[in-house]
């Protein structure tokens, strides 16, 4: 019954190694959402996919990146994960802008 | 700017009292919002939605109330259960802006036995 699918649920890695983290989705939605949510704060979106267009957010540092190789699966790349980046990664889709977003259950990152 | 902010951030109820979490903003052309619940280490879980041209929306056992006169809505949750311990987040959809959902801080609800 699961809609929104993240992988892992929890990720360690080591200061400036490179990790990524995935999404996927059986709803069939046009947009898929990259949130950060650092503990006892609200998310806040990275950047989103609307379908193959790639909308990134103005404060979103360089480290992240993200890609979308087809409608179900989105990922999200950090290049060199820094201790300030230890948080929970959320994923969210909708079937357009106007639309209801529905979540994932969260990839928890640790950076050692 | 725009923000959604919350009034208090947490509230203790006794089981089987009714609760009521309050969100103002501050952006009058904003007209979709959304209440999210978020039980420890899950991802934010979709309550219920309301759109300006509504006042009121209803779904089990949640009630959620509009006013654009003051900014002001909020979320009513009848007879809480322990099962409804967890964080709430009022947030806007900002459709003009890619559908970004703007959040407020999060209430956090505990229900005592």
């Amino acid at each position: 019954d699961a809609m929104v699918i993240q992988n892992p649920r929890y990720q360690v890695t080591q200061f400036g190694k490179p990790v990524t983290l995935s999404c996927s989705q059986t709803l069939n939605h046009n947009v898929m959402y990259w949130y950060q949510q650092k503990s006892s704060q609200a998310p806040k979106l990275l950047f989103h996919y609307y379908d193959k267009d790639f909308n990134n957010e103005a404060d979103t540092p360089d480290n992240f990146q993200s890609r979308r190789p087809n409608t179900s699966f989105c990922f999200l790349d950090i290049r060199s994960p820094g201790l300030g980046d230890a948080a929970m990664y959320l994923c969210a889709t909708s079937r357009s802008y106007t639309d209801t977003q529905y979540f994932g259950p969260g990839t928890r990152l640790t950076v050692l | 700017g725009e923000s959604v902010g919350l009034h208090l951030p947490t509230l203790s109820v006794q089981e089987g009292d009714n609760s009521i979490i309050n969100c103002a903003y501050s952006n009058s052309a904003s007209d979709y919002f959304i209440w999210y619940k978020q039980e420890s280490g899950k991802g934010p879980q979709f309550i219920i939605d309301i759109r300006s041209n509504m006042d009121k929306r209803q779904g089990q056992r949640v009630t959620v109330l509009l006013n654009k006169t003051v900014k002001h809505l909020s979320l009513q949750i009848a007879a809480t259960q322990p099962g409804d311990s967890a964080v709430y987040f009022c947030a806007e959809n900002t459709y003009n802006q890619g559908g970004k959902l703007i959040f407020g801080q999060g209430t956090e609800l505990s229900v005592k036995p």
